[in-house]
């Protein structure tokens, strides 16, 4: 079965600090992996898709099949980055399976 | 064209009472999905459209959930006898899905119908 792990709930981080959030997957197929963001009061957005292997407002995330994890990183946090995040992996039918989330806060 | 839009935004309601709620999705997708979200967890799947034809359902939707894309359009969720544990935010999100596995470029998510059953 597949199923999607973002260990941590919260991650709070200073301005200008690095950011790596965390997120392992389990599937057997060959995996697609999403990153989509909410911020406060606003709807879930697509971020970024590691087929693209693109960088969206300075964040990457690159697949690692060996470790099974679609790790998302920004070298210098800002305070806009604070949101919740979720990895996404689409399992057979493109249908999306969610991870729980890890909530952002950027301190100034 | 606005994105994917659901009515109503807040549903407050008396267990056992049913409910409805209606999702537009962006007009060229072909694909509309209906996810629920409780606090703490991600967006969990209920259930897919491809055009009117619904193609999945996963087990969290029990038989009292529904769901009908009549014309390949919007969409409505309906939740009969409603419980307590159905309190959470209906998500409603739609893609385009083209014969080329490339051609999915994500979810277009609408804002949601936040659910409460007292």
């Amino acid at each position: 079965a597949q199923r999607v792990t973002q260990p941590e709930k919260l991650l709070s981080v200073f301005k200008g600090a690095p950011v790596e959030l965390k997120c392992n997957y389990s599937y057997s197929g060959s995996p697609e992996l999403f990153w989509y963001v909410q911020y406060s009061r606003q709807r879930l957005q697509l971020l970024l898709r590691h087929i693209s292997r693109e960088s969206i407002k300075g964040f990457t995330a690159d697949l690692n099949k060996g470790e099974t994890s679609f790790h998302l990183k920004k070298p210098f946090a800002q305070e806009e980055d604070s949101a919740m995040y979720y990895c996404a992996l689409n399992r057979g039918s493109y249908i999306p399976t969610f991870g729980r989330g890890t909530s952002l806060i950027v301190h100034p | 064209d606005t994105g994917v839009s659901q009515n109503p935004r807040h549903k407050i309601t008396k267990r056992g009472q049913n409910v409805t709620f209606r999702c537009d999705p962006i007009s060229e997708h072909n694909r509309l999905y209906w996810y629920r979200q409780t606090l703490g967890q991600g967006p969990e799947f209920l259930t897919y459209f491809q055009n009117e034809a619904q193609l999945e359902k996963s087990r969290l939707l029990s038989d009292r959930f529904s769901a009908e894309r009549p014309k390949g359009s919007f969409s409505t969720l309906e939740i009969q006898r409603t419980e307590q544990g159905d309190s959470a935010m209906y998500l409603c999100a739609s893609s385009f899905q083209g014969r080329d596995s490339r051609a999915n470029y994500g979810y277009t998510f609408g804002s949601g119908t936040r659910l409460t059953v007292v």
